[in-house]
């Protein structure tokens, strides 16, 4: 069974700019998540999908990020435009519905200088 | 709102030596889980051991085992035999009991080195 998958692995961009990352989970895993972990802290959830629709989006920065999950499979994150703070790796996870178990994929390291 | 703490920033151990990793959490619920995930320079998170808040019983995995004392809302993990390749930040981490599912909310981590 394939796991997790996000790409890019790495992201170096500048202030002001725009990133994305993209997510692609297990499949038939109906709930996504999107965390962001800064160096030296646990992950802290940004927003959970549970098929297409958003389930969680309280501690998303909503400002600056969006999210989407199209057809209820894939999903992007997206920052725009990009602080120093946000400087961190982007972890995607996904899980059964009803089921307690969270997988996780690779992460994206974005770095913004 | 859910807490979970971490008190050991890092920890050594002999190879083939145990080690216990301590957590600590603060909830109102009574249904929830608690679970340690391993996360090694990779940055993959994976899970190494999970436990149900209703079950009395010490989850165990292998060389992993936990202590669960909830009354005094106490999750330590214990790695037994320890290898090489137990180096990594452990993390613990809480979710509610929803059948919808719920987010996980981590500690800071304990960075594990293995001594040979």
């Amino acid at each position: 069974e394939a796991g997790v998958a996000q790409s890019p692995r790495y992201k170096i961009i500048e202030k002001r700019q725009s990133v994305a990352f993209w997510c692609n989970p297990i499949s038939g895993h109906a709930t996504l998540y999107w965390y962001q972990q800064i160096l030296g802290q646990g992950p802290k959830l940004l927003i959970q999908f549970q098929n297409n629709g958003v389930v969680d989006d309280s501690q998303l920065p909503k400002d600056r990020f969006s999210a989407e999950r199209l057809k209820g499979v894939d999903s992007t994150l997206k920052i725009q435009p990009a602080k120093l703070e946000d400087s961190a790796v982007y972890l995607c996870a996904s899980s059964l519905w009803g089921t307690d178990t969270q997988y996780f994929g690779p992460g994206t390291r974005l770095t913004v200088l | 709102a859910q807490t979970v703490t971490q008190s050991q920033p890092e920890m050594s151990v002999q190879e083939a030596e145990t080690v216990t990793l301590s957590c600590t959490y603060d909830t109102s619920e009574s249904d929830y889980y608690l679970f340690w995930y391993k996360q090694p320079p990779s940055r993959q998170m994976i899970l190494v051991i999970r436990q149900e808040a209703y079950k009395q019983q010490n989850a165990t995995e292998n060389r992993f085992s936990v202590n669960f004392q909830k009354a005094a809302k106490s999750f330590s993990l214990k790695i037994s035999d320890s290898q090489l390749g137990d180096a990594a930040m452990y993390f613990c981490a809480y979710r509610k009991g929803e059948t919808s599912g719920s987010r996980l909310t981590f500690g800071e981590g304990t960075q594990l080195t293995v001594n040979p």
